[in-house]
């Protein structure tokens, strides 16, 4: 069955720093990959999503992601962190190969910008 | 106004209610999903539809029931809610890409 691990429940980056989240899927088979990022008591948003096209994909708000098939990776980055960029980040993959109507989800990591 | 919404945001119980949240869109969406969040798991999935007549089981189905009223509202009930049932529960849709558009989630309580 299709998983996803997020190494580092908790990032701390200084502000203008560069911000890296990680994340592995477990499959040989690759699935569709999202990023979503949850700002306090709010719902999920879409920064992402990667389904075959180009590896490295370009998102809202400056981040990006590449996706690694060798490697498993599907790795958040943004060059310079800003205050504003404090929120919880969720990696999540198909549970399939494609679109297969259902996400799985990372346990989610918490970015944290000092000033 | 929201695509996706939620009623309540907020909702305290005692053990042993019977609670209903209800999740309406105006995406038109056809698939409409049903997760809680819990600190450190991640979210995860309760029931999912993909039309009007299908419902289906997610990885945590047990105390929970849902009913897909219409195309756009898609309601879960805990039958009689319990402790471990505190979580924030957020209601999702989806075209058939697997992009997923979340509501705002509610705060279940129960004492």
């Amino acid at each position: 069955a299709q998983s996803v691990t997020q190494l580092g429940s908790h990032v701390s980056v200084s502000e203008g720093a560069l911000v890296l989240l990680r994340c592995n899927y477990s499959s040989s088979v690759p699935p569709y990959l999202f990023w979503y990022v949850q700002y306090p008591n709010q719902g999920l948003q879409l920064l992402l999503k990667y389904t075959s096209a180009a590896t490295l994909v370009k998102g809202i708000n400056g981040f990006e992601a590449e996706f690694k098939k060798s490697e498993t990776s599907f790795h958040l980055t943004k060059p310079s962190a800003h205050m504003s960029d404090a929120a919880e980040y969720f990696c999540a993959v198909t549970s399939g190969s494609g679109n297969t109507g259902k996400l799985i989800f990372g346990q989610g990591t918490t970015l944290q910008v000092k000033p | 106004d929201a695509d996706v919404t939620q009623t309540p945001r907020n909702r305290i119980t005692k053990t042993g209610k019977r609670i209903m949240l209800e999740c309406s869109q105006t995406k038109g969406h056809d698939r409409m999903y049903w997760y809680r969040q819990d600190p450190g798991l991640g979210l995860r999935l309760i029931y999912y539809s993909f039309d009007v007549k299908d419902i289906n089981k997610g990885e945590i189905s047990d105390g929970y029931s849902v009913s897909r009223q219409a195309q756009a509202k898609f309601s879960l009930s805990l039958e009689s809610a319990i402790p471990n049932q505190t979580a924030l529960y957020f209601c999702a849709t989806s075209d058939n890409t697997d992009t997923q558009y979340f509501g705002p989630g509610t705060r279940l309580t129960v004492l």
